[in-house]
């Protein structure tokens, strides 16, 4: 089983629709979850960090469950320029090369 | 600017011959790591450094080498490279807080594509 698993889509959205993307990791001792968004050929950048209370970044907001171990990615009002590639992205305590990547959902936003 | 540069972005080459692939950061970042992206799998650390002499194996190392002599260059040897090295090859760096955790965000560099015949 994969520590980081994400469903990689693709997910073919009209724009402004809801989109949600799920992320479930399998390290209960997991202290640490992001959002990192990648644009096709180009570098992951780091879109958010999910605090346990969740947290809200304009369009978008990230939650934690961890009694059931997935973080969770809503976008609401899809734009076109939210088309790419997201990842799950996990640290668990203690050494500072835990960092696991998720392989990614990709998401098109359709005009 | 704030930057995270590799070198070469594409390089085709064949079976056995020994290749570098630099990583520069001008952050002043502690810590460096490389990862191989290939589909499916996702990103898969091959190797970091907590900071200048201090190198560790990531989960994927077999194959490459890494060096870290000065804090801003963090290089990528293969000194054989095979086919099943075929990859896009990403350097980040972060810097360090609290001891020996980062702090989540990696600045990337804008990766490196390599084919190996």
């Amino acid at each position: 089983r994969k520590e980081v698993e994400q469903d990689p889509g693709p997910f073919n959205v009209p724009e402004g629709a809801t989109v949600a993307f799920n992320c479930t990791y399998s390290n209960s001792a997991s202290q640490s979850f992001f959002w990192y968004r990648q644009d096709c050929r180009k570098e992951p950048k780091l879109l958010m960090s999910v605090y346990s209370s969740g947290n809200e970044d304009g369009r978008f907001t990230a939650q934690l469950n961890r009694a059931s171990q997935y973080i969770s990615l809503l976008i609401r009002d899809s734009k076109l320029s939210d088309s790419a590639t997201y990842l799950c992205v996990v640290r668990s305590s203690g050494s500072a090369r835990q960092l696991t990547f998720g392989s990614g959902t990709q998401l098109t936003v359709l005009p | 600017e704030a930057q995270v540069t590799q070198n070469p972005r594409y390089l085709i080459t064949v079976t056995g011959k020994k290749l570098t692939v630099t990583c520069s950061q001008n952050m002043n970042h502690e810590y460096m790591s490389w990862y191989r992206q290939d589909p499916g799998l996702g990103l898969r650390q091959i190797y970091y450094s907590m900071n200048v002499e201090v190198t560790d194996k990531g989960d994927v190392p077999e194959g490459y080498k890494v060096s870290r002599k000065e804090k801003r260059n963090f290089p990528l040897i293969l000194e054989s490279p095979s086919p099943n090295q075929t990859s896009l090859y990403f350097c980040a760096s972060s810097r360090t807080s609290g001891g020996a955790t980062n702090t989540g965000e990696l600045f990337f560099g804008e990766g490196s594509r390599l084919t190996v015949l």
